[in-house]
């Protein structure tokens, strides 16, 4: 099956510090890839839509300018959390979907978990 | 997209069938249902989708009834490494394939 990565899986930062965390489709390519975040005993919160070659789309709510997404290539996204505060700690999941499927499952990378201190 | 209603826990007891349903009233005639997974601490794990037939896989079944506001996973024969919180998740034909998750169903597999 397609298998997704992210880089790193822990991240520990001091607050103020700006964390990228990378999401790339190994087997398969991606014009669209999506980021979550998750908080603790809670579901997954869809933050934006990476699209490769043009800017990405936020949800209601998400500060662009917080966090940052770069989609350069058809197998990688990047989400960076800039000026990262404690409230910022939290599960980020990306997922991808493939560009050839024709039922458009999503297939979600392991996730990263970012403690801001 | 539809909301989806789903009861906060189940258990099961192990070698049973785990049936998981999944309220979605208000689904609309070209939104799919998703089912995936999150075992703890990892990404979700796609498991399988429907239009309005049941459909079968070698991880589930769904039965998705007959109005299509409703819909059931089946886990033929639970193991303990299927405890895991169970998403069921309609999606629009156009929406640029988003899902918005719901709380979910967390199944515990009892020995």
């Amino acid at each position: 099956g397609a298998v997704v990565s992210q880089h790193p899986s822990r991240v520990i930062c001091k607050s103020g510090t700006s964390v990228k965390i990378e999401c790339r489709s190994l087997d398969f390519q991606a014009t669209t890839m999506f980021w979550y975040r998750q908080f603790p005993k809670q579901s997954l919160m869809l933050m934006a839509t990476s699209n490769e070659g043009s800017k990405a789309t936020y949800e209601q709510g998400v500060e662009k300018d917080k966090f940052l997404i770069n989609h350069a290539s058809l197998t990688l996204s990047t989400l960076t959390v800039t000026s990262a505060h404690p409230e910022d700690s939290s599960f980020y999941i990306c997922s991808a979907n493939p560009t050839s499927s024709s039922i458009n499952e999503q297939f979600f990378g392991p996730g990263t978990r970012l403690t801001v201190l | 997209d539809a909301k989806t209603t789903q009861p906060p826990s189940m258990d099961c007891a192990e070698g049973r069938a785990a049936n998981l349903p999944c309220n979605h009233s208000t689904i609309s005639g070209n939104e799919y249902v998703y089912w995936y997974r999150q075992i703890h601490s990892q990404g979700p794990q796609y498991i399988i989708h429907g239009l309005k037939n049941n459909e079968t896989n070698e991880m589930a079944s769904l039965i998705i009834t007959e109005d299509r506001k409703s819909s059931t996973l089946i886990l033929p024969h639970a193991t303990l490494r299927d405890t895991a919180v169970y998403y069921c998740i309609v999606r629009g034909l156009y929406n640029f394939n988003k899902f918005y998750f719901g709380s979910g169903t967390k199944l515990n597999v009892k020995p």
